[in-house]
């Protein structure tokens, strides 16, 4: 069974850069698109982004200017680092599995995710 | 895409059925239409996938439904462990969510 955890500080100070990884156990990264969403306290999710196995990228136009994922097969993980935060950035974060390896599909395995606060 | 979920919250008996809105402000193509459920403390599951198709070990008590701007969730015959979060995705454009409905099983 596929497991995905995420690592990385939960608290970020503004300006600065917020960088998240995320490990694939029980199954390989290879063969898959993987995305980031977030949940800003008391909000909807959004997503942020995704890279595919080869490196391909596709961000959420809103986050483009700042954002930047990429993976590392060689360690089954998926990283995700976004530049210039603000109290705005401040939410839980998870990262998922696309079903399919396409770039926009339904997300068959999540993390349990994690909350990244933005405060100095 | 907006996705706007309605109700807010609901709370039924066990062994009623649930019926959740998802609507769109533009048109959905049916093959882009998921549907999740997130108990407390946990990861998102995903329910349904392409409006109407269930997930690998999802009960049929769970069903999708509709087309173009209007979807629903149905679940039939409520358990207790029915109570969580049930969120809609459209995976048609850019990935968008809709804000969730609150299940809770009395």
């Amino acid at each position: 069974q596929v497991h995905l955890q995420e690592s990385g500080p939960g608290l970020v100070k503004p300006s600065e850069t917020l960088s998240l990884s995320c490990t694939v156990s029980g199954g390989s990264i290879s063969g898959y698109y993987w995305s980031w969403a977030r949940q800003p306290p008391g909000k909807g999710l959004e997503w942020i982004g995704c890279v595919s196995y080869r490196g391909t990228t596709n961000y959420n136009p809103s986050l483009k200017t700042r954002l930047t994922i990429s993976v590392d097969t060689s360690i089954n993980q998926f990283s995700l680092d976004l530049s210039s935060v603000t109290a705005a950035d401040t939410a839980v974060y998870y990262c998922a599995r696309h079903r399919i390896p396409v770039t926009h599909d339904a997300f068959d395995v999540w993390s349990q995710g994690t909350m990244v606060n933005v405060s100095s | 895409i907006v996705l706007t979920q309605s109700p807010d919250s609901l709370s039924l008996s066990p062994g009623e059925r649930a019926t959740l809105s998802c609507r769109a402000s533009h048109s959905v193509s049916t093959t882009y239409l998921a549907w999740y459920q997130q108990r407390p403390g946990q990861a998102p599951r995903l329910l349904i996938y392409g409006a109407t198709s269930r997930a690998t070990g999802i009960p049929d008590r769970f069903s999708g439904s509709g087309s173009g701007t209007d979807f629903t969730l149905t679940i039939n015959r409520l358990e207790p462990e029915d109570s969580a979060l049930y969120f809609c995705q459209q995976y048609g454009g850019s990935l968008t969510f809709g804000g969730g409905t609150k299940v809770e099983i009395k």
